[in-house]
């Protein structure tokens, strides 16, 4: 069983365009979370979604960030308009359905994206 | 947003000696804690989920208790080794909650 696979784990863009970022959660699960690590500071929760639906985005910067888990396919968070302070490490997590982390079920996290804007 | 401190911030062990370290977070409100062990350039590792009050849960040489009340839990590593070197993170959940928030990690370094 795969673990969350996250693509790409190197990403380079200059200033102004997009990041596109994926995510493939373990198999089966249906919850994904979002975080991300700025340098020198810890993980930061961005955005919670299940199949189709955001379910909380409370971390989300309100501007340029976005977020998706369509019914087939990775969860996509893309960033409009980079700018070098979104050089960041972007994790994604997962979890089994019909449970999240309130479950008291564990969260699987991938190895990470590595978004440096130039 | 929850209040999640963690101390110390970093820890240089000699190897072979045992060490513990601190998360606290708000009491009331509490759901369950979650412990992570996190390498450098690696995915933040699951160590533990905890839910009830005194609850205490081992992972080979690595230990943990909680108290709910007081709103803090201890991890512990028995004969550090090298390989236990990496930030060690813990994750508070209300009962509201459905997401997971960090604290800022205990950086572990175990010298051979």
């Amino acid at each position: 069983n795969a673990g969350v696979m996250q693509n790409p784990r190197h990403l380079v863009r200059r200033r102004g365009q997009e990041a596109r970022l994926r995510c493939s959660p373990m198999k089966g699960h249906s919850h994904v979370y979002w975080y991300r690590q700025l340098p020198e500071e810890g993980l930061k929760f961005m955005v919670y979604l299940q199949k189709e639906n955001i379910i909380d985005e409370s971390g989300m910067p309100k501007e340029r960030f976005s977020a998706e888990f369509p019914k087939e396919g990775p969860s996509i968070l893309r960033i409009q308009q980079v700018v070098r302070g979104d050089s960041a490490a972007y994790f994604c997590a997962s979890s089994p359905p019909g449970t999240g982390a309130d479950s008291g079920n564990t969260i699987y996290f991938g190895e990470g994206s590595w978004l440096t804007v130039v | 947003i929850l209040n999640v401190e963690q101390s110390p911030q970093s820890l240089h062990v000699q190897e072979g000696d045992s060490t513990n370290f601190t998360c606290s977070f708000p009491s009331s409100n509490f759901y369950a804690l979650h412990w992570y062990r996190w390498e450098t350039a690696k995915s933040p590792e699951a160590l533990f989920v905890m839910t009830l009050n005194g609850d205490e849960k081992k992972k080979g040489r690595i230990s943990a208790t909680l108290n709910t009340k007081e709103g803090y839990s201890y991890l512990y590593i028995k004969g550090s080794q090298p390989e236990d070197s990496a930030t060690y993170l813990c994750a508070p959940l209300g009962a509201a909650g459905n997401k997971l928030t960090f604290g800022g990690g205990t950086r572990v370094l175990v010298k051979p």
